[in-house]
């Protein structure tokens, strides 16, 4: 069973650029929750999808979106970066809607200069 | 609007002393608790739950007992082992917000040998 994999590890973007992030989820799961973990805080919820539909969303602002694809597999693009956005994003895939346990990947280090 | 608020660190302890990490929460309705813990360098793991009041949630030596009273989910443990280093985050979700986890800033515990 593969667990879940994010890529890139870590990666140095400046402010007004664009990213995305991407995140495998594990085998059988069909939904994947974004978390932001700014150092030393505890996660934020960015968004949830659900079978390819946003299911859910956190108090970011629009430039903050996503997609799933049909793997389930799913990315989270920012736009306009600001130097806030520097964090650890998380991605968690889950099966039913997030009402199972949330299995999380190792992250990707966003750092906005 | 819900929220986790634990102990802040770092907890430095001597290994095979007793472990208390405060955890307390504030939501309305029926909340699941959780306690995951992050290793250096890896992601968020899942280390016990409890999903209605009174109940213990328990694994690798770690209990956590769910306090509607009190409106708390103490982690202990008895004896703790230098392995045992890491953040720990307490977290809460609920069904009608969408499965979001909600979490605490984190509390970093340091076992010295």
């Amino acid at each position: 069973e593969t667990g879940v994999t994010q890529s890139p590890t870590h990666l140095i973007k400046t402010r007004g650029q664009q990213v995305t992030l991407r995140c495998s989820s594990q085998s059988g799961h069909n939904t994947v929750s974004w978390y932001q973990q700014a150092l030393g805080q505890g996660p934020q919820f960015i968004f949830q999808y659900y079978r390819e539909e946003e299911n859910g969303r956190g108090n970011f602002p629009p430039r903050f979106s996503g997609l799933q694809f049909p793997n389930y597999s799913s990315e989270l693009n920012v736009n306009a970066l600001e130097l806030d956005d520097s964090a650890l994003y998380l991605c968690a895939s889950s099966f039913g809607g997030g009402a199972g346990e949330q299995y999380f990947g190792p992250g990707t280090r966003l750092t906005v200069t | 609007g819900d929220s986790v608020t634990q102990m802040e660190g770092p907890v430095t302890l001597s290994e095979e002393a007793f472990l208390t990490i405060n955890c307390t929460y504030t939501a309305t309705g029926y909340p699941s608790l959780f306690w995951y813990v992050q290793y250096p360098g890896e992601g968020l793991q899942l280390l016990l739950k409890a999903t209605k009041a009174d109940d213990k949630g328990s694994n690798k030596g770690f209990e956590a007992t769910y306090r509607k009273e009190t409106t708390s989910f103490h982690l202990e443990k008895g004896s703790v082992q230098v392995s045992d280093s890491a953040v720990y985050f307490c977290a809460l979700i609920k069904w009608d917000s969408n499965y979001q986890l909600i979490w605490g800033a984190g509390t970093k515990l340091i076992i010295k040998p």
